[in-house]
């Protein structure tokens, strides 16, 4: 089965840690996004991946960082100098098209905890 | 910068009833707007996508439209049932961060039986 796959699904990690999470898709999809979701708030956007070997900074990138050394890989490490990092965490894929003509697929999110 | 607002936090419904989810964006208007289902701890799921130059877009009992005069799209789920109970989600491109969407806060639909 197709599909975006985003491991573990709860994460605790300790302050002053960085932690990775994992997203792997099979859609063979070009386009691969990292967002955030905060209770009461919507999905902000953390980085973003068009290609193979390149990201983008989102609007809300700092404290974090990624690779796509693969095009079926976008993992996102959390790192200490994110200063609230306690989220659910979304990972999702597209085909490239134009104009918002492209609906997204989402993993089914990670949970991160910092204790 | 474009913004996609979902004015409802919350909507109950007494199941049988039609829901309707309102989603304003500011600026110009998007060339399509799309519509997703989120269950709670779960990833949003696509249900609908609508053109600019499309007034309607229906699928079984979801109905969706697009006033580019009013800056809104109307989401409708008709002859509700509890199993809709979810946040609806609205998304529009982002513009300025390629292919990536920008989403609303969402509306948690509840229907009660």
């Amino acid at each position: 089965d197709g599909g975006i796959t985003q491991s573990p699904k709860y994460l605790f990690r300790k302050e002053g840690q960085n932690v990775t999470l994992s997203c792997e898709q099979n859609l063979n999809h070009d386009a691969m996004y990292w967002y955030r979701q905060d209770p009461g708030q919507g999905l902000r956007l953390i980085y973003y991946s068009q290609i193979v070997n390149d990201f983008q900074k989102g609007d809300i990138a700092e404290g974090y960082s990624v690779s796509r050394e693969k095009k079926e890989s976008f993992p996102l490490t959390v790192t200490s100098a994110q200063k609230n990092p306690t989220a659910f965490y979304l990972c999702a894929s597209s085909i490239w098209r134009d104009r918002g003509n492209t609906e997204a697929f989402f993993g089914q999110g990670t949970r991160l905890t910092v204790v | 910068s474009q913004k996609i607002e979902q004015n409802s936090e919350a909507l109950n419904i007494q199941e049988g009833k039609t829901a309707t989810l309102t989603c304003n964006y500011t600026n110009y208007s998007p060339a399509y707007l799309q519509w997703y289902r989120q269950d709670p701890g779960r990833g949003p799921v696509f249900l609908l996508l609508i053109r600019e130059n499309e007034k309607e877009k229906r699928k079984e009992r979801l109905k969706v439209t697009f006033d580019t005069t009013l800056k809104q799209s109307l989401f409708h789920i008709t002859a509700s049932q509890p199993a809709d109970s979810a946040t609806y989600l609205c998304a529009r491109l982002h513009n300025q961060a390629g292919t990536a969407l920008i989403f609303g806060k969402g509306t948690t639909l509840s229907v009660s039986s």
